[in-house]
């Protein structure tokens, strides 16, 4: 069965500091790896799509990385902002979007 | 340019009723999916549409659930007759075309049956 798994479930930083989102997948096959922020009450938006022969990709603070080996994939982000406050959901996919696996999301709060 | 509209936001039905969620896409995207999202999970694919014909439906409860996308551009959910575990935001998402595209999602529909 195709499961994404993330952790932590949540969790808490200072504004400013720096932290790392984990995703580790049993997705087969695999194509590609994206991750999505999703504020409350608002629908996903795209950070980073990366297929199996990329190794890291980068959106502003938001940094990715995929080992398809290991089938593992990390989110970085640095220098946190209150407005990265969200859930980070990583997804994997066989190339056809219909069978996009989610995983059900870190909840992430930046706090003062 | 614009993103992909949904509509309405909210909605509070009584069990055994139906509803019925509106979805317009980004222009020129030929994909279209909707999504049930509940509380604290990921979103799980219910239909997907390439221009107006279906890919896939296999995840759709098709006793109770219908999508039609008739002129390959908006798109609606209806639900008929509702129960209580349907209660879940709806998301509808477009991309370019299917594989490894983008998907932009809409706001979503909050769907609460009581």
């Amino acid at each position: 069965k195709n499961q994404v798994e993330q952790s932590p479930q949540s969790l808490i930083i200072l504004e400013g500091k720096n932290c790392t989102l984990q995703c580790n997948y049993t997705v087969s096959p695999f194509s590609n790896l994206r991750w999505y922020k999703q504020d409350t009450g608002r629908g996903p938006v795209s950070l980073t799509i990366m297929t199996f022969s990329e190794n890291t990709k980068s959106n502003g603070r938001y940094t990715a990385t995929l080992d398809a080996d290991t089938k593992q994939s990390s989110l970085h982000i640095t220098a946190s902002q209150l407005s990265d406050s969200a859930s980070y959901i990583c997804v994997v996919g066989p190339g056809t979007a219909s069978k996009l696996t989610f995983g059900t999301g870190t909840r992430l709060q930046v706090t003062l | 340019e614009a993103g992909v509209a949904q509509s309405p936001r909210y909605k509070i039905i009584e069990k055994r009723q139906s509803v019925a969620f509106w979805c317009n896409p980004i222009s020129g995207h030929a994909t279209l999916y909707w999504y049930q999202q509940i509380l604290g999970q990921g979103p799980k694919l219910l239909i997907q549409f390439q221009n107006n014909g279906v890919v896939d439906d296999s995840q759709l409860p098709k006793d109770r659930f219908s999508a039609e996308r008739l002129k390959g551009v908006d798109s609606t959910l209806k639900i008929q007759p509702a129960k209580l575990e349907d209660s879940a935001v709806y998301l509808c998402a477009s991309s370019f075309g299917a594989g490894v595209y983008e998907q932009y999602f809409g706001p979503g529909t909050r769907l609460t049956v009581t």
